[in-house]
């Protein structure tokens, strides 16, 4: 079956860099997608990785790992605006995407 | 352009009603989703449909209809309201069903059955 985790909660400082990590297991893949959702909003897209390797966004940066199940979300110079929760969602064998229950990331002063 | 709405904002409804939450996007997208949000549980697939005229079952159906009879409007119908139905219920949308395809979500609907 398919299963994604991912933790709970972060806290990390204002100005500083942050790993937020997701472990899936699917039986085929077909690429794994970051979002965001700020509190009493809807989800908005960050990013989709479908090969191995590092893909940069300016100061955001989502990183690939198929052979290891494993992504993980880096946001550099953090803002007190990227306080929110980040979704890590992969497809299933339908092509319809299975959502981890988040990562609530608090910024400090 | 609005691109995805979502009536009501909110709403509080008896057991045993009937409801419907409306979702319309203007982007000519092919594919629509529902959504339930529980805290700690993470965003679960109700329905969807990869183009109008067709619809299939998520992760977590039963207790709702929808039907897809445009492009634009995907409505999802609680025939029969239960408490365990209290949750906020977010439609999406794509260009295409495609797995790599990115979502465009509406505000949501906050439901709360008693």
């Amino acid at each position: 079956g398919q299963n994604i985790d991912q933790p709970t909660e972060m806290t990390a400082t204002e100005g500083a860099i942050v790993q937020i990590n997701c472990t899936y297991q699917t039986s085929g893949f077909n690429g794994l997608f970051w979002y965001q959702q700020h509190a009493g909003e809807a989800p908005t897209f960050l990013s989709y990785n479908v090969l191995d390797g590092l893909e940069e966004k300016g100061r955001f940066s989502s990183f690939l790992s198929r052979s290891k199940g494993y992504s993980y979300l880096l946001l550099k110079e953090l803002q007190m605006k990227d306080s929110a929760s980040y979704l890590c969602a992969v497809p299933d064998s339908n092509y319809q995407l299975i959502w981890g229950a988040g990562t609530k990331l608090i910024i400090k002063p | 352009i609005a691109g995805i709405t979502q009536a009501p904002t909110s709403q509080i409804l008896a057991a045993g009603r009937r409801m419907t939450l409306r979702c319309t996007q203007d982007m000519r997208h092919n594919a629509m989703y529902w959504y339930r949000q529980d805290l700690g549980l993470g965003l679960r697939l109700i329905h969807y449909s990869n183009t109008a005229g067709t619809t299939g079952k998520g992760e977590v159906p039963d207790g709702y209809s929808v039907s897809r009879a445009n492009t634009d409007d995907f409505p999802l119908t609680l025939a029969s309201a239960v408490p365990s139905q209290t949750s906020v219920y977010f439609c999406a949308s794509s260009v295409g069903g495609e797995s790599y395809n990115e979502q465009f979500f509406g505000p949501g609907t906050r439901l709360t059955v008693l």
